[in-house]
């Protein structure tokens, strides 16, 4: 069943900006995990949160989870054309079994 | 080390037909988990393996079937297609216990 809820559907930025999504969660989770895809074919992991952490970087990427409000956000500073995509929020309740949400569509303008 | 790798890439089926796909886990991996994804939705988990069997499952009915190989290899079945079957179909390795997945590129079905 779907859990994660991301928010907003829909973002268009301007190459540079920064893209800030949001996901919300209902349950009890051991972590969560965001992915990319393009043009509808395969998941590519981007990051994983786990539950006892607050906030992790990779790269130009930025998530943080708050439990207490079952909310975490992706943030992804300077973006470029190449970030084009779908992203997904995932929950894991610790069977390695992944919930989605229905995802956001972000279109980054050159 | 080649990844997850799915195929057929694409498939055309009627209502009423049987169809087979194919997932091969990447290197070392020994979980292998499906997932349906419709058009414009995220993916849904339909079921896990391991240890060639089924472990997991979610709320698909008994027409989706699975099998896992002692290669690790794992197909899922969908008997008496339906429209609605119409989606992308992911496959997932992990190790068990692990936490991340890695995944393939999917098969695209399409059900006429």
């Amino acid at each position: 069943s779907q859990q994660g809820e991301e928010d907003p559907q829909a973002l268009s930025i301007q190459e540079g900006e920064n893209a800030t999504m949001n996901c919300s969660y209902k349950t009890s989770i051991n972590n969560l995990q965001w992915y990319r895809q393009n043009s509808g074919r395969g998941l590519v992991h981007l990051i994983l949160i786990r539950s006892n952490e607050r906030e992790k970087h990779s790269g130009r990427l930025r998530v943080t989870l708050d439990t207490s409000k079952k909310s975490s956000s992706l943030l992804i500073t300077a973006s470029r054309a190449a970030d084009t995509a779908s992203y997904f929020c995932a929950t894991d309740d610790g069977n390695n079994r992944l919930a989605f949400g229905k995802g956001n569509q972000v279109v980054v303008i050159p | 080390d080649a990844g997850v790798t799915q195929s057929p890439t694409h498939l055309i089926k009627t209502r009423g037909q049987q169809v087979t796909l194919r997932c091969s886990p990447k290197s070392g991996h020994d979980t292998v988990s499906w997932y349906q994804q419709a058009l414009g939705q995220g993916p849904q988990f339909i079921f896990q393996y391991y240890e060639e069997e089924e472990r997991q499952r979610g709320n698909f009915p008994d027409r989706f079937s699975g099998h896992q190989f002692p290669n690790y290899s794992s197909e899922l079945n969908v008997n008496a297609l339906l429209l609605g079957d119409s989606a992308l179909y992911l496959c997932a390795s992990s190790l068990q216990g692990g936490d991340e997945q890695f995944f393939g590129p999917g098969t695209r079905l399409t059900v006429l």
